[in-house]
């Protein structure tokens, strides 16, 4: 079992449309987590952290589930400009023993 | 200007050939990663330095070395390039966050082709 999986889509969405992403972990003892966004064929920058009470960012919100390990994030009132590929980022460890696994991403395409 | 800069951008090499990307950094980072990211897998740890005394091995370290040649610094080489090695490769900067974790700011990135 990979240690961080994602649905790959790609998701195609109209502009305005609501889309969700999962991404499960393996490790029950990840200590973060993260979503990034990735432009096409440019580096991943940080979206959001993901927090245990859940956290929204305007039209982004993540939500965690510890006891099913997974993490979400929904994305409201599609943009054109949301367009890119979403990467689930999970740190096993905190300190000296910070880790970041990187899922593989799910790439979404919005349309007009 | 960019606060993680990589260069080159885009290498073509052929097999057996030695190659270094650099990486610089103004953000005052103590930490520095380079990873690759290929087609279905992901980005994958090659390698990473927590200060400049410090150099640790990723998940793929094999046929890779690296050079931590100040904070703001650090280089990758490929040793004697295989074609299995063409990927995109990325640096990588954080800082310790302690329990929230860290989040880590990418430079741009270096294509990397091996004939």
């Amino acid at each position: 079992r990979k240690e961080v999986e994602q649905d790959p889509g790609p998701f195609n969405v109209p502009e305005g449309a609501t889309v969700a992403f999962n991404c499960t972990y393996s490790n029950s003892a990840s200590q973060s987590f993260f979503w990034y966004r990735q432009d096409c064929r440019k580096e991943p920058k940080l979206l959001m952290s993901v927090y245990s009470s859940g956290n929204e960012d305007g039209r982004f919100t993540a939500q965690l589930n510890r006891a099913s390990q997974y993490i979400s994030l929904l994305i409201r009132d599609s943009k054109l400009s949301d367009s890119a590929t979403y990467l689930c980022v999970v740190n096993d460890g905190t300190g000296t023993a910070s880790k970041l696994t990187f899922g593989t991403g799910t790439r979404l395409q919005v349309t007009l | 200007d960019a606060d993680v800069t990589q260069t080159p951008r885009n290498r073509i090499t052929k097999t057996g050939k030695r190659i270094m990307l650099e990486c610089s950094q103004t953000k005052g980072h103590d930490r520095m990663y380079w990873y690759r990211q290929d087609p279905g897998l992901g980005l994958r740890l090659i390698y990473y330095s927590f200060d400049v005394k410090d150099i640790n091995k990723g998940e793929i370290s094999d046929g890779y070395s690296v050079s931590r040649q100040a904070q703001a610094k650090f280089s990758l080489s490929l040793e004697s390039a295989i074609p299995n090695q063409t990927a995109l490769y990325f640096c990588a900067t954080s800082e310790l966050a302690g329990v929230t974790g860290e989040t880590q700011y990418f430079g741009p990135g270096t294509r990397l082709l091996v004939l």
